[in-house]
């Protein structure tokens, strides 16, 4: 069964760091990319970014509303996905689900997301 | 940046069917996937490739894609079917990932 889950949500000042951790089972990790998908409360699905799979380079890929501050990368000995995010806004403050890129470009398995919140 | 546009909300009575439409420029081109996001629970996938459908998901979702308008058709609708669509595609003159606003789906 596959299982993807994230951890590392919380509460974090503007302009500080946080690393949420997306740790996964249940499939051979490095044969998939791997993203991340927000949501603002109240709001609509944002996508943030993903990392290929290391036959692909481990390339990244950001929207622009994060591009620069925060970075995606993978430890495939772990099946660990992380998220690494920098300079902190406000407009950050979201739940942040990790998800299973097919090579169809969707996203067929999506854990159970982490809040993250950056007061103002 | 690509546009999806959906309507924010649709109303449907037990039993009759459903459409939810995604609006984009020449999104017939595209591959289109759906997803349904239950109150405080994540989204699952119920469509993928304009069409098809993951296990597990009832034969009750269907998927079309033509034109500048893609459609999730739920027939039969129930009361469990009541939550927020999403369309989403591939933007590959951005190498992005782009959601549509989603859709509210109130099962009267």
């Amino acid at each position: 069964e596959v299982q993807v889950v994230e951890s590392g949500g919380g509460l974090v000042q503007p302009g500080r760091s946080l690393r949420l951790s997306c740790t996964t089972s249940g499939f051979t990790f490095g044969d998939f990319a791997m993203g991340w998908v927000r949501q603002a409360p109240g709001k609509g699905l944002e996508w943030v970014g993903l990392i290929t799979s290391t036959a692909y380079g481990e390339t990244t890929e950001n929207a622009a509303s994060v591009k620069g501050r925060f970075t995606i990368s993978r430890d495939d000995s772990k099946s660990i996905a992380y998220l690494q995010m920098n300079s902190l806004k406000t407009e950050d403050t979201a739940v942040y689900y990790c998800v299973r890129v097919t090579a169809g470009d969707y996203f067929d398995y999506w854990g159970q997301g982490t809040l993250v919140t950056v007061p103002s | 940046s690509y546009v999806l546009t959906q309507p924010p909300s649709l109303s449907v009575a037990p039993g009759k069917m459903a459409g939810i439409t995604c609006g984009g420029d020449k999104v017939g081109s595209k591959s289109v996937h759906w997803y349904q996001q239950k109150p405080g629970q994540a989204p699952v996938l119920v469509i993928y490739y304009d069409k098809d459908r993951p296990s597990g998901i009832p034969e009750r979702f269907s998927g079309s894609n033509s034109g500048n308008t893609a459609t999730l058709t739920i027939s039969r609708v129930e009361a469990g079917d009541e939550a927020d669509y999403y369309c989403q595609v591939w933007d590959s003159s951005g190498d992005h990932w782009v959601f549509g606003g989603g859709t509210k789906l109130t099962v009267l």
